[in-house]
């Protein structure tokens, strides 16, 4: 149980693309889905948080117009990275939370994650 | 004060041998513990959750939470070289949905 599935699993496109990413629950509805990203070697960055039905909200330092989260039902978030650059390349990985637990404790399971490449 | 600290290694550990990976946490308030498991370019993968003082076993893995002393830790019996990976320990902070991560134990098993 608790499968998060993330697609495209990899993208490669010129300059000035827009990318969108969809992460899906597929066996347990995720009121809230994460979106982090991820350079080699370095830590997982939080993006943004996503509640179903509402705004997303964003960490301190990520531009709201450059990654759109779009969280229209209770299995599907989408990130739209706009205008992509070359310094938008990284891991994005998707999460949601769900699956065994109080509503308050339950985990995040993870998408198998996007490798975006801006060239 | 990092909010979840880990030791970032790596942690050499020989094949068979236990390896224990250890995490920090400054919020007293946390109620809920996380461990995952990643290998290189790929997602992380979660192992365990606790949520209660003591120990927690699932099979080679076990994970230990002391909240007074505001530690948790996980233990992995029999390390196999497929163990080899970097850990994150994952805390639910209170009043928050979202988990903090640590950096992250890179943990190589040498056969």
């Amino acid at each position: 149980g608790a499968v998060v599935s993330q697609h495209p699993s990899r993208v490669i496109c010129k300059s000035g693309t827009s990318v969108k990413i969809e992460c899906r629950s597929l066996d347990f509805q995720a009121t809230t889905m994460f979106w982090y990203r991820q350079f080699p070697k370095k830590s997982l960055m939080l993006m943004a948080t996503s509640n179903e039905g509402s705004k997303a909200t964003y960490e301190q330092g990520v531009e709201k117009d450059k990654f759109l989260i779009n969280h229209a039902s209770l299995t599907l978030s989408t990130l739209t990275v706009t205008s992509a650059h070359p310094e938008d390349s990284s891991f994005y990985i998707c999460s949601a939370r769900g699956g065994q637990g109080g509503r308050g404790n339950q985990p995040q399971h993870f998408g198998d994650g996007t490798r975006l490449s801006i060239l | 004060q990092k909010e979840v600290e880990q030791n970032s290694g790596p942690l050499s550990v020989p094949e068979g041998a236990i390896a224990s990976l250890n995490c920090t946490y400054s919020d007293r308030g946390s109620q809920s513990f996380f461990w995952y498991r990643q290998y290189s370019g790929k997602s992380p993968e979660l192992i365990m959750s606790i949520y209660s003082n003591g120990d927690k076993e699932d099979g080679r893995f076990t994970a230990q939470l002391n909240k007074a002393s505001q530690y948790v830790s996980l233990l992995i019996r029999d390390s196999q070289p497929s163990d080899s990976a970097t850990y994150l320990c994952a805390v639910k902070i209170q009043g928050a949905q979202k988990l903090v991560f640590g950096q992250g134990t890179r943990l190589t098993i040498n056969p």
